[in-house]
């Protein structure tokens, strides 16, 4: 079947020790996605891929950053976690171009800061 | 600044019975309005959703009911079930853009 997947699924880093979350997806959508998803809380965008064109949320700290080395998979880098980033961070696809296309949505990775 | 408004915030259901999610957006620019179900340790499963030439959809046990004058959307779950326990969030899109903004959810719980 075609997904979004997400390695690992959980991660364990220490405070200010860069961490490094991948995703990879076989739907071939030329748009990919990072949220942020803190307990009870809906998901919050990060920032966003159409193609190789970045695409960063104004309130997105510097902290976090992406890169999309090919269709096929995006990392997002953390440089320096802190405690408050301690969350899910979920990866999504969608074929932009297309008007009503939904976002297709990876189990996440849950991310841990001691 | 929350663009999509949802209520409850929680929801607790008997087996059977009706389980009737509300949100409200502003936007007149949405022009896509998923519904995702996510379950603890999942990501959000698209559910079902509608676009606003239409008033109903129905899939199965799930409806959405949409109101273009009020700005106003439903997901409303017939013959609720335990396994329907997770949390829904209601989205809106513009057209031919995927900047999806999110609802804050809404915990359903089904007890048998």
């Amino acid at each position: 079947d075609a997904m979004v997947i997400q390695n690992p699924r959980y991660q364990v880093t220490q405070f200010g020790k860069p961490v490094t979350l991948s995703c990879s997806q076989t739907l071939n959508h030329n748009v990919m996605y990072w949220y942020q998803q803190k307990s009870s809380q809906a998901p919050k965008l990060l920032f966003h891929y159409y193609d190789k064109d970045f695409n960063n949320e104004a309130d997105t700290p510097d902290n976090f950053q992406s890169r999309r080395p090919n269709t096929s998979f995006c990392f997002l880098d953390i440089r320096s976690p802190g405690l408050g980033d301690a969350a899910m961070y979920l990866c999504a696809t969608s074929r932009k171009g297309f008007s009503n296309q939904p976002q297709h949505f990876g189990d996440g990775t849950r991310l841990s800061i001691l | 600044q929350q663009q999509v408004k949802q209520s409850p915030q929680s929801l607790i259901v008997q087996k059977g019975g009706i389980s009737i999610i509300n949100c409200a957006y502003e936007n007149t620019a949405f022009d896509y309005f998923p519904w995702y179900q996510q379950f603890p340790g999942k990501g959000p499963a698209l559910l079902i959703a509608i676009r606003p030439d239409v008033s109903e959809k129905k899939e199965g046990r799930f409806t959405i009911s949409f109101n273009k004058s009020a700005k106003q959307f439903s997901l409303h779950i017939m013959d609720s079930q335990p396994g329907d326990s997770a949390t829904y969030f209601c989205a809106a899109t513009p057209y031919n853009n995927n900047d999806m903004r999110f609802g804050a959810g809404t915990r359903l719980t089904v007890k048998p």
